[in-house]
């Protein structure tokens, strides 16, 4: 199992483009999220998805667009790129409900210029 | 509102210590809490999950506690090694659909050889 994959690794943006950051994973979890890190404020919930279909927001959701086609893909979408979305972004997966352990992916670095 | 809060910020020790590592929260009503590891760079790396009906878990060197009627969970790691250096990041899961973790900042630990 290669588990939580995430594309690309890093990636520069000027203000106002936009972009996908890619996350897949081949352990059949139902629930899949997704967290930025920044320095200070920790991880924050950005979206999240508890089935194929099924989507919902986190904390920190503006800005930001997911869909759900499929159970091994959750792609985030930035719509119009801001300096305040540079941070390093983490997608997550786990078996849906409370008692299930979540695993991470590598990470992408996201600038924003 | 739950916060995670994780004490010490930094650690440095030598080789072949004993040490413990501080969790704290301040809701109790959890369904979980997991111990992660961070490597500068790279993504969250699972050591180990308690539920919360649990009061321990170990993997190897490592034992962590949960004390959920207090709001503490502890880290133990026997004989530390360089290889441990890392940040140590807890978090714990509230109920809720959406499986949300809420994360501590960590703690950075340096083992010198």
């Amino acid at each position: 199992n290669a588990g939580v994959t995430q594309t690309p690794k890093f990636q520069v943006l000027k203000t106002g483009q936009s972009m996908t950051l890619q996350c897949a994973q081949d352990m059949n979890h139902e629930y899949m999220s997704w967290y930025r890190q920044d320095p200070g404020m920790g991880l924050r919930l950005i979206h999240y998805s508890v089935g194929a279909g099924i989507t919902d927001q986190g904390e920190v959701p503006n800005g930001y667009n997911v869909s759900r086609s499929t159970t091994e893909d959750f792609p985030l979408r930035l719509l119009s790129a801001a300096p305040s979305q540079t941070s390093v972004y983490f997608c997550a997966s786990g078996l849906a409900g409370p008692y299930n352990e979540q695993f991470f992916g590598p990470g992408t670095r996201l600038t924003v210029l | 509102k739950q916060e995670v809060t994780q004490i010490p910020a930094a650690l440095s020790v030598p080789e072949g210590e004993n040490l413990v590592l501080n969790c704290s929260f301040t809701d109790s009503a959890i369904y979980n809490l997991q111990w992660f590891r961070q490597d500068p760079g790279k993504g969250l790396t699972s050591l180990l999950l308690i539920q919360s009906s649990q009061r321990e878990q170990t993997s190897g060197r490592l034992n962590a506690s949960l004390d959920k009627s207090s709001g503490r969970s502890t880290l133990y790691i026997a004989a530390s090694q360089p290889g441990d250096s890392a940040t140590y990041l807890c978090a714990v899961m509230r109920g809720g659909s959406n499986y949300k973790l809420t994360f501590g900042k960590g703690t950075l630990l340096t083992v010198n050889p």
